[in-house]
């Protein structure tokens, strides 16, 4: 079995300042990874995804992931956070032998 | 292309009555998916279809019954509604199995 653990579940920051948002997942074979977002009273939407290859992942909005397999984590971080990034986001994991895995979710709030 | 549509938007359901969830998609993916989301514990699976024809169980099926109805539609059916059941449900699709899910706006449903 897999899990997908979002260590914070609220994350403040004043605007223009620099976010990560942690995610970490148990998994014994290999994985692809995602990250979602969902604006208020909307559906999810990709940010970004890991399948293979370069272990930096840069997605939409400015935001980017690095996969870390020996730490199995795979953190999204943004260097400037705007107002309208305020948001919760949502950490995800999928291998062959089972489906997507979503985290708890971290609620982003951007502050003037 | 409206991508995935979802209906109704908001329901109020009594303890025992009983409704279907509609989900349809158009960008001609093969797989669809149906998940509940509560507070604190991210997206939780209920069904899935692999493919036209094809239904599978996910983590939480209790009390919930799917038909895929063609490739564009999948419906989920509470047969007889409980408390326990009042959350917010979301129909995804992918081109397969582990790829990017697009999802619908949400169900919002409340059982009293």
């Amino acid at each position: 079995a897999q899990s997908v653990t979002q260590l914070d579940s609220q994350v403040p920051v004043f605007e223009e300042a620099p976010v990560e948002l942690r995610c970490n997942y148990s998994s014994s074979v290999s994985v692809y990874l995602f990250w979602y977002v969902q604006y208020p009273n909307q559906g999810l939407q990709l940010l970004l995804k890991y399948l293979s290859g370069s272990t930096l992942v840069k997605g939409i909005n400015g935001f980017e992931a690095e996969f870390n397999k020996s730490q199995t984590s795979f953190h999204l971080r943004k260097p400037s956070v705007h107002i309208s990034d305020t948001a919760e986001y949502f950490c995800a994991v999928y291998n062959a032998g089972n489906m997507l895995t979503f985290g708890g979710g971290t609620r982003l709030m951007v502050k003037p | 292309n409206a991508g995935v549509t979802q209906t109704p938007k908001f329901q109020v359901l009594k303890t025992g009555q009983s409704m279907t969830l509609q989900c349809a998609q158009d960008m001609n993916h093969n797989s669809m998916y149906w998940y509940r989301q509560d507070p604190g514990m991210g997206l939780r699976l209920i069904y899935y279809s692999a493919s036209e024809g094809t239904t599978d169980k996910g983590e939480v099926p209790n009390g919930y019954n799917v038909s895929r109805l063609n490739k564009r539609e999948f419906s989920l059916r509470l047969e007889s509604a409980a408390p326990s059941q009042t959350s917010v449900y979301f129909c995804a699709s992918s081109e397969g199995l582990g790829g990017t899910q697009y999802f619908g706006p949400g169900t919002r449903l409340l059982v009293l």
